[in-house]
Protein backbone atom coordinates (compact mmCIF):
# COMPACT_ATOMS: atom_id res chain seq x y z
CA UNK A 1 0.00 0.00 0.00
CA UNK A 2 1.40 3.42 -0.97
CA UNK A 3 2.01 5.46 1.75
CA UNK A 4 2.94 9.79 2.30
CA UNK A 5 3.49 10.87 5.55
CA UNK A 6 3.93 14.42 5.74
CA UNK A 7 5.02 16.57 8.78
CA UNK A 8 6.69 19.14 9.61
CA UNK A 9 3.97 22.24 10.01
CA UNK A 10 3.27 24.62 12.12
CA UNK A 11 3.20 28.40 13.16
CA UNK A 12 5.67 31.07 12.19
CA UNK A 13 5.98 34.42 11.61
CA UNK A 14 6.17 36.60 8.02
CA UNK A 15 10.18 36.45 7.21
CA UNK A 16 10.86 33.12 9.09
CA UNK A 17 11.62 29.21 7.77
CA UNK A 18 10.26 26.26 8.35
CA UNK A 19 10.95 22.49 6.65
CA UNK A 20 8.92 20.44 5.46
CA UNK A 21 9.32 16.11 5.19
CA UNK A 22 7.46 13.99 3.77
CA UNK A 23 8.01 9.94 3.79
CA UNK A 24 7.18 7.16 1.26
CA UNK A 25 6.25 4.35 1.84
CA UNK A 26 4.84 0.96 -0.43
CA UNK A 27 6.76 1.97 -3.70
CA UNK A 28 9.89 2.49 -5.55
CA UNK A 29 10.56 6.01 -4.33
CA UNK A 30 13.70 6.35 -6.17
CA UNK A 31 11.90 5.85 -9.60
CA UNK A 32 9.46 8.98 -9.52
CA UNK A 33 8.87 12.39 -9.77
CA UNK A 34 7.71 13.68 -6.83
CA UNK A 35 5.84 17.43 -6.02
CA UNK A 36 4.95 19.56 -3.39
CA UNK A 37 0.65 20.60 -3.54
CA UNK A 38 -0.36 23.61 -1.69
CA UNK A 39 -4.39 24.49 -0.89
CA UNK A 40 -4.91 27.80 1.09
CA UNK A 41 -7.91 27.68 3.91
CA UNK A 42 -11.09 27.23 1.64
CA UNK A 43 -9.12 27.74 -2.16
CA UNK A 44 -7.75 25.60 -4.63
CA UNK A 45 -5.17 23.08 -5.02
CA UNK A 46 -1.90 24.75 -6.47
CA UNK A 47 1.38 22.99 -7.63
CA UNK A 48 4.37 24.65 -6.11
CA UNK A 49 7.43 22.71 -6.78
CA UNK A 50 8.52 19.42 -7.82
CA UNK A 51 11.93 17.08 -8.43
CA UNK A 52 12.94 14.56 -10.87
CA UNK A 53 13.46 10.57 -9.41
CA UNK A 54 17.19 11.28 -9.13
CA UNK A 55 16.97 15.10 -7.99
CA UNK A 56 18.45 16.13 -11.16
CA UNK A 57 15.79 18.72 -11.88
CA UNK A 58 13.73 21.29 -9.85
CA UNK A 59 11.19 23.25 -10.79
CA UNK A 60 8.74 25.87 -8.87
CA UNK A 61 6.05 27.89 -9.45
CA UNK A 62 6.60 31.41 -9.90
CA UNK A 63 5.24 33.09 -6.60
CA UNK A 64 8.10 30.42 -4.59
CA UNK A 65 11.00 30.98 -6.98
CA UNK A 66 13.98 31.83 -4.92
CA UNK A 67 12.11 31.46 -1.32
CA UNK A 68 11.43 27.81 -1.48
CA UNK A 69 13.95 24.35 -2.16
CA UNK A 70 12.95 20.81 -2.64
CA UNK A 71 14.86 18.70 -2.20
CA UNK A 72 15.17 14.54 -1.33
CA UNK A 73 17.15 11.25 0.20
CA UNK A 74 16.30 8.41 -1.95
CA UNK A 75 18.34 6.72 0.91
CA UNK A 76 15.59 7.67 3.53
CA UNK A 77 12.37 7.48 0.76
CA UNK A 78 11.88 10.97 1.69
CA UNK A 79 10.98 14.40 0.19
CA UNK A 80 11.45 17.67 1.54
CA UNK A 81 10.56 21.51 0.99
CA UNK A 82 12.69 24.14 2.88
CA UNK A 83 10.69 27.34 2.90
CA UNK A 84 12.02 30.85 3.54
CA UNK A 85 11.09 34.61 4.19
CA UNK A 86 7.06 33.15 4.20
CA UNK A 87 4.86 35.13 3.90
CA UNK A 88 1.17 35.41 4.71
CA UNK A 89 0.11 33.99 1.37
CA UNK A 90 2.23 30.80 2.07
CA UNK A 91 -0.41 29.85 4.65
CA UNK A 92 -1.68 26.29 3.26
CA UNK A 93 -1.97 22.94 3.79
CA UNK A 94 1.12 21.54 1.83
CA UNK A 95 0.55 18.22 0.50
CA UNK A 96 3.08 15.71 -0.77
CA UNK A 97 2.19 13.89 -4.13
CA UNK A 98 4.10 11.11 -6.75
CA UNK A 99 4.09 11.12 -10.27
CA UNK A 100 3.79 7.64 -12.11
CA UNK A 101 3.25 9.45 -15.33
CA UNK A 102 2.50 12.75 -16.20
CA UNK A 103 -0.19 12.71 -12.81
CA UNK A 104 -0.25 13.02 -9.78
CA UNK A 105 -0.95 9.03 -8.23
CA UNK A 106 -0.70 9.22 -4.69
CA UNK A 107 -1.25 12.09 -2.25
CA UNK A 108 -0.26 12.47 1.72
CA UNK A 109 -2.68 13.77 4.39
CA UNK A 110 -1.05 17.10 4.17
CA UNK A 111 0.54 19.13 6.53
CA UNK A 112 -0.88 22.55 7.70
CA UNK A 113 1.56 25.91 7.46
CA UNK A 114 0.01 29.41 9.44
CA UNK A 115 2.31 32.20 8.69
CA UNK A 116 1.05 34.94 11.09
CA UNK A 117 2.18 37.57 13.69
CA UNK B 1 0.84 30.33 -15.11
CA UNK B 2 -2.70 31.36 -14.51
CA UNK B 3 -5.17 28.61 -13.46
CA UNK B 4 -7.42 26.63 -15.85
CA UNK B 5 -11.25 27.89 -15.34
CA UNK B 6 -13.55 25.75 -14.37
CA UNK B 7 -17.11 26.66 -12.77
CA UNK B 8 -17.44 27.61 -9.00
CA UNK B 9 -20.02 25.01 -8.93
CA UNK B 10 -22.11 22.59 -10.77
CA UNK B 11 -25.30 20.10 -9.31
CA UNK B 12 -27.65 17.11 -10.10
CA UNK B 13 -29.93 15.13 -8.87
CA UNK B 14 -28.84 11.33 -7.96
CA UNK B 15 -29.19 9.36 -11.28
CA UNK B 16 -28.33 12.53 -13.60
CA UNK B 17 -25.21 13.13 -15.21
CA UNK B 18 -22.99 15.99 -14.87
CA UNK B 19 -19.99 17.63 -17.21
CA UNK B 20 -17.43 19.59 -15.39
CA UNK B 21 -15.41 22.22 -18.34
CA UNK B 22 -12.17 22.90 -17.76
CA UNK B 23 -10.72 25.39 -20.29
CA UNK B 24 -6.76 26.47 -21.08
CA UNK B 25 -4.37 27.50 -23.49
CA UNK B 26 -2.81 25.85 -26.00
CA UNK B 27 0.42 26.01 -23.17
CA UNK B 28 -1.21 23.45 -21.40
CA UNK B 29 -4.61 21.99 -22.19
CA UNK B 30 -4.42 22.21 -25.95
CA UNK B 31 -0.67 21.36 -25.66
CA UNK B 32 -0.55 17.95 -24.54
CA UNK B 33 -2.99 14.61 -23.40
CA UNK B 34 -2.02 14.92 -19.91
CA UNK B 35 -5.15 16.33 -18.39
CA UNK B 36 -6.36 14.73 -14.82
CA UNK B 37 -8.94 14.87 -12.79
CA UNK B 38 -9.70 14.84 -8.75
CA UNK B 39 -11.87 14.57 -6.30
CA UNK B 40 -11.46 16.05 -2.73
CA UNK B 41 -13.94 15.36 -0.44
CA UNK B 42 -13.76 18.15 2.79
CA UNK B 43 -10.58 18.14 5.19
CA UNK B 44 -9.59 14.84 2.82
CA UNK B 45 -6.79 14.91 0.22
CA UNK B 46 -7.27 14.69 -3.43
CA UNK B 47 -7.71 11.29 -5.40
CA UNK B 48 -7.24 10.68 -8.55
CA UNK B 49 -9.94 9.98 -11.02
CA UNK B 50 -8.97 10.17 -14.23
CA UNK B 51 -5.24 10.80 -15.83
CA UNK B 52 -4.33 10.83 -19.37
CA UNK B 53 -7.91 13.08 -20.69
CA UNK B 54 -9.43 10.00 -20.31
CA UNK B 55 -8.43 7.17 -18.93
CA UNK B 56 -9.44 5.43 -15.19
CA UNK B 57 -6.84 4.51 -12.58
CA UNK B 58 -7.83 1.12 -10.63
CA UNK B 59 -10.72 1.01 -8.68
CA UNK B 60 -12.75 4.47 -9.88
CA UNK B 61 -15.87 3.62 -11.10
CA UNK B 62 -16.53 4.15 -15.22
CA UNK B 63 -19.53 6.44 -14.28
CA UNK B 64 -16.20 8.44 -14.46
CA UNK B 65 -14.98 9.78 -18.31
CA UNK B 66 -12.76 12.38 -19.73
CA UNK B 67 -12.49 14.26 -22.84
CA UNK B 68 -10.45 16.83 -24.10
CA UNK B 69 -11.30 19.40 -26.88
CA UNK B 70 -8.79 22.04 -28.10
CA UNK B 71 -8.10 24.12 -25.05
CA UNK B 72 -11.40 22.83 -23.39
CA UNK B 73 -11.18 19.52 -21.11
CA UNK B 74 -14.44 18.06 -19.56
CA UNK B 75 -15.52 15.35 -16.60
CA UNK B 76 -18.45 13.46 -16.92
CA UNK B 77 -19.99 11.71 -14.11
CA UNK B 78 -22.92 9.56 -14.66
CA UNK B 79 -25.72 8.64 -12.60
CA UNK B 80 -24.75 10.73 -9.99
CA UNK B 81 -24.57 9.54 -6.56
CA UNK B 82 -24.80 11.35 -3.24
CA UNK B 83 -21.17 10.52 -2.78
CA UNK B 84 -20.13 12.14 -5.43
CA UNK B 85 -20.51 15.50 -3.64
CA UNK B 86 -16.87 16.64 -3.61
CA UNK B 87 -15.06 19.29 -5.12
CA UNK B 88 -13.28 18.81 -8.31
CA UNK B 89 -10.02 19.43 -9.77
CA UNK B 90 -8.93 19.52 -13.52
CA UNK B 91 -4.48 19.78 -14.00
CA UNK B 92 -2.58 19.66 -16.73
CA UNK B 93 0.91 19.54 -17.86
CA UNK B 94 2.43 22.73 -18.83
CA UNK B 95 4.55 23.76 -22.24
CA UNK B 96 6.55 25.85 -19.03
CA UNK B 97 9.45 23.21 -18.15
CA UNK B 98 8.11 20.57 -16.32
CA UNK B 99 5.55 23.34 -14.58
CA UNK B 100 1.97 22.03 -13.44
CA UNK B 101 -1.32 24.19 -13.26
CA UNK B 102 -4.52 23.22 -11.97
CA UNK B 103 -8.13 24.51 -12.11
CA UNK B 104 -9.96 26.58 -9.66
CA UNK B 105 -12.15 24.16 -8.71
CA UNK B 106 -16.04 23.07 -8.64
CA UNK B 107 -17.89 21.81 -6.21
CA UNK B 108 -20.47 19.48 -7.45
CA UNK B 109 -24.35 18.85 -5.17
CA UNK B 110 -26.15 16.21 -5.23
CA UNK B 111 -29.32 17.80 -4.66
Amino acid sequence: EVQLVESGGGLVQPGGSLRLSCIASGFTFSAYWMSWVRQAPGKGLEWVANIKADGSEKYYVDSVEGRFTISRDNAKNSLYLQMNSLRVDDTAVYYCASHQGRKFDFWGQGTLVTVSS
Amino acid sequence: QSALTQPASVSGSPGQSITISCSGTSSDIGAYDYVSWYQQHPGKAPKLIIYDVSKRPSGVSDRFSGSKSGNTASLTISGLQPEDEADYYCNSYTISGSHWVFGGGTKLTVL
